[in-house]
């Protein structure tokens, strides 16, 4: 079984400040998502990384893939408390045949 | 089509009662997959649709459970005998099968009481 693992699983900031949140696994995937889910609401897909090495920027958010695409990072510049939310990373397994998700990070950012 | 789209938002059912949820997916995605979600944990993998065949379902999917996907499009999850415990968040995403990237409606919030 695929599993993923999220680091930290909490994380309250003040508005301003910059963080990194992780994604790790001891499996390769093809490919990770990363969404963002607020309460009472269905995840949101932020990005998908595909290549190891990979680097992606969403606006204040830089997603990388790792080389052996077994981990990922998201790291938000200058957080505002519109980014609070649960971030969640998830890769689609090795069968093509569903998406296995980590348990989150629950970002709390405080004006 | 604007996204996927998940029916009822929430339910409140009492214990014993059968339940169902419909979601209607992204019209060009095959793929449809079903995900329960408790508080402060990440979307746990029910059951995943490729058209109208059922192609996976999970050990947590009890014999209480059933999904369908009758034409291809949209899908029922029916839960029978509610217990407390399958009082969650249902999430229904949808994807091509040419393309990695699930998208997710709104859920639905089963409560049992």
């Amino acid at each position: 079984t695929q599993l993923l693992e999220q680091s930290p699983q909490f994380l309250s900031i003040q508005e301003g400040e910059n963080l990194t949140v992780y994604c790790n696994s001891s499996s390769v995937f093809s490919s990770l998502q990363w969404y963002r889910q607020e309460p009472g609401e269905g995840p949101v897909l932020l990005v998908t990384v595909v290549t190891g090495g990979e680097v992606k920027k969403l606006k204040r958010l830089t997603f990388q893939f790792g080389d052996a695409r077994k981990d990922s990072s998201l790291h938000i510049t200058a957080a505002q408390p519109g980014d609070t939310g649960l971030y969640l990373c998830a890769g689609e397994d090795n069968y093509g045949q569903n998406f296995v998700f980590g348990p989150g990070t629950r970002l709390s950012v405080l004006p | 089509d604007t996204g996927v789209s998940q029916n009822p938002r929430h339910k409140i059912t009492k214990r014993g009662q059968n339940v169902t949820f419909r979601c209607d997916p992204i019209s060009e995605h095959n793929r449809l997959y079903w995900y329960r979600q408790t508080l402060g944990q990440g979307p746990e993998f029910l059951t995943y649709f490729q058209n109208e065949a059922q192609l996976e379902k999970s050990r947590l999917l009890s014999d209480r459970f059933s999904a369908e996907r009758p034409k291809g499009s949209f899908s029922t999850l029916e839960i029978q005998r509610t217990e407390q415990g399958d009082s969650a968040m249902y999430l229904c995403a949808s994807s091509s099968s040419m393309n990695t990237e699930a998208f997710f409606g709104q859920g639905t919030r089963l409560t049992v009481v």
